[in-house]
This record gives C-alpha cells, structure tokens and sequence, in this order.
C-alpha cells in the first residue's frame, strides 16, 4: 500500500461544476497537508496549506482535512476550462521535512 | 521575476554520461529541497538543504547522485554514469524554516532524458 493514494483519473465535469478531489493517506503522523496544481510539463503550484484537521477556504477552493479518517479533500467551485491539471496532494510529519506526495488527479474542465 | 529557478530545463544525455542541474531558490528561503518526478507520478523526495547542510536522504538517492549547497544559497544535483532509469523530471523547491507555514515552491524542474 502506498502512503499516499489519489484516483488518478482522469476526471471530466462541465465547465461551472464544483470538483471534489480526495486524497487517503496510511501514516496517522502527517500533520501538514498541501494541494497543488500541475500543468504539463511545469513545475507544481502551491494552491492550498492546511495544518491538522478542519477545513480552509481561498476564492474557488475549499480543503478539508479529515485526520480520523486519514483522509483530505479539495473542492473548487464554479470550475473553469483554466483548471484543467494534474491535482496534487502532499504531506508530512513535521514542519517543514519531506513531504510525500500523492500520484495526482487529473482533470479536464469541459467549456 | 523571483521564483525558484533551475537550468537546464531540458537535457538529453547518453547513458554512462555524467549531468549537472543548477537551483536558485528564493533569495530569503533557506531550505531547499530536490525531487524526482516520473510521468504520471507524484514528485518523489531526494533530498532537503537547510542552509548548507544536507539534513535528509532519500533511499532513493544512489551513490550515482550527489546534492550540494555550497554556501546556502543555489544548489547542485549532479548524477554520475546516468542511466535510462534516471529519465525524469528533476524539481528543486525551496522553503522558509521558519515563518507562518512550510509551503513548497517549486521551479519548473530540469528534465533529463537518457538515450
């Protein structure tokens, strides 16, 4: 079993859906939990940081982390064509060391 | 522009040759870190720099690699004797230690093929 796991995908939804991404995760110790976004061929973006459990918002995108579970979630509301990427999540024990990623989600925002 | 800056982005290379890429973090960052990314793959850890001192390994770092940061500022990952198997995307990232959050910034990586 892998420490981090993500439906690769890919997933397809209109263009205004909202998207729910998920991540689970084996290692109860992480603490530190990221979402970033990838386009091809570049280097991944930074969208969202949350620390332990509960949930964050930034404009379109919501993440909730859920470490009873082992398990984290990003929403993005009113999706665009613009948000079509590989979705990665990642995190790690303590502040600041290695962070795991998971394999990524792919996504296609249809116009 | 003042992001996390890598050269070469791109390198074809013969098998048994050896290659070096280059990161430049943001300036005020003082760790640093390199990752593997494989297609259809997550990025993978290799190591991290706080300042210069190399503080963690991956086992996924063979004698072939080696990372330096010789005054805490860029960093070097050089792969000796590459191999087919070593064709990825090389990303640097780098950090603040301290500060309200540990987020990564990632360069747009350095992709190496091996013939």
């Amino acid at each position: 079993q892998k420490e981090v796991e993500q439906d690769p995908g890919p997933l397809s939804v209109p263009e205004g859906a909202i998207v729910s991404l998920n991540c689970t995760y084996s290692n109860s110790a992480f603490q530190y939990f990221m979402w970033y976004r990838q386009y091809s061929r570049k280097g991944p973006e930074l969208l969202m940081y949350t620390y332990s459990s509960g949930n964050k918002e930034d404009g379109r995108f919501t993440a909730q982390v859920d470490k009873s579970s082992k398990y984290i979630s990003l929403f993005i509301r009113d999706s665009q064509p613009s948000d079509s990427a590989t979705y990665l999540c990642a995190m790690s024990v303590n502040y600041g060391q290695n962070f795991v990623f998971g394999p990524g989600t792919r996504l296609s925002v249809l116009p | 522009d003042t992001g996390v800056s890598q050269n070469p982005r791109h390198k074809i290379t013969k098998r048994g040759q050896n290659v070096t890429f280059r990161c430049d973090p943001i300036s005020e960052h003082n760790r640093l870190y390199w990752y593997r990314q494989t297609l259809g793959q997550g990025p993978e850890f290799l190591t991290y720099f706080q300042n210069e001192a190399q503080l963690e390994k991956s086992r996924l770092l063979s004698d072939r690699f080696s990372a330096e940061r010789p005054k805490g500022s860029f960093s070097t990952l050089e792969i000796q004797r590459t191999e087919q198997g070593d064709s990825a995307m090389y990303l640097c990232a780098s950090s603040l230690a301290a500060g309200l959050s540990g987020e990564l910034f990632f360069g747009e990586g350095s992709r190496l093929t091996v013939l």
